[in-house]
């Protein structure tokens, strides 16, 4: 069945490192790919999505590439802020007479000043 | 707007309570979902209605009674509820296209607490 699987956690960083969380799919047909946070305490916020290969999602300096030969999804930020500790979740979609969205497991994130 | 907004946001019910929780949306979505978030888990998905119809039920127990009263509105009525019932109830909304994929607003959930 459709799957997703993120790089384990939790990570900790320092305020301006280089930031990468890996994700890989599997999926029948061409799901659209997403990446939620969820804030501590908080719902999931969408950080951004792609809905077809070789697209790009951006949002706050956050970017991920749809790569249909590597069935990848990575997260990559150029420079981590404190205030992006959070636990973020790689989605896919299917359509099963609504659509459904599966999860991978989440990876939390801590930046450290 | 894109906001989802869920009432109440902590909720502590003993075994024999009966409880609602309550969902709203206004961006004119005709999907709206249920999920269970545990602690340090992804979320699962419970129930989906798509125009006010259910069109998903992820083997829930039916102690977990949803309701859809109109295009705005998502309620997830609460009974006889067990200890492991105890998570984040979040609620989420997205247009309804068929084959093309639309984006998942999220509520901020309800913590419950079952005793």
């Amino acid at each position: 069945g459709d799957s997703v699987t993120q790089m384990e956690g939790p990570v900790t960083l320092s305020e301006e490192a280089f930031l990468t969380i890996n994700c890989t799919y599997t999926a029948t047909g061409y799901p659209s790919l997403f990446w939620y946070v969820q804030y501590p305490g908080e719902g999931l916020q969408l950080l951004l999505k792609a809905t077809k290969a070789d697209d790009k999602g951006s949002n706050k300096g956050f970017e991920a590439t749809y790569r249909k030969e590597t069935t990848s999804f990575h997260l990559e930020k150029g420079s981590v802020q404190v205030s992006d500790s959070a636990v973020y979740f790689c989605a896919l979609d299917i359509i099963q007479g609504a659509q459904k969205l599966v999860f991978g497991q989440g990876t939390r994130l801590t930046i450290n000043p | 707007d894109t906001e989802v907004t869920q009432t109440p946001k902590h909720l502590v019910m003993g075994m024999t309570n009966k409880k609602s929780l309550k969902c709203e949306q206004h961006m004119g979505h005709r999907a709206m979902y249920w999920y269970k978030q545990k602690a340090k888990k992804p979320p699962e998905l419970m129930f989906v209605y798509s125009y006010e119809k259910l069109s998903i039920n992820e083997s829930v127990p039916s102690r977990f009674s949803p309701e859809c009263p109109n295009s705005s509105l998502l309620n997830l009525h609460l009974h006889a509820l067990q200890p492991e019932d105890s998570a984040l109830y979040l609620c989420a909304s997205s247009q309804v296209q068929q084959q093309i994929q639309e984006t998942q607003y999220f509520g901020p959930g309800t913590r419950l607490l079952v005793l």
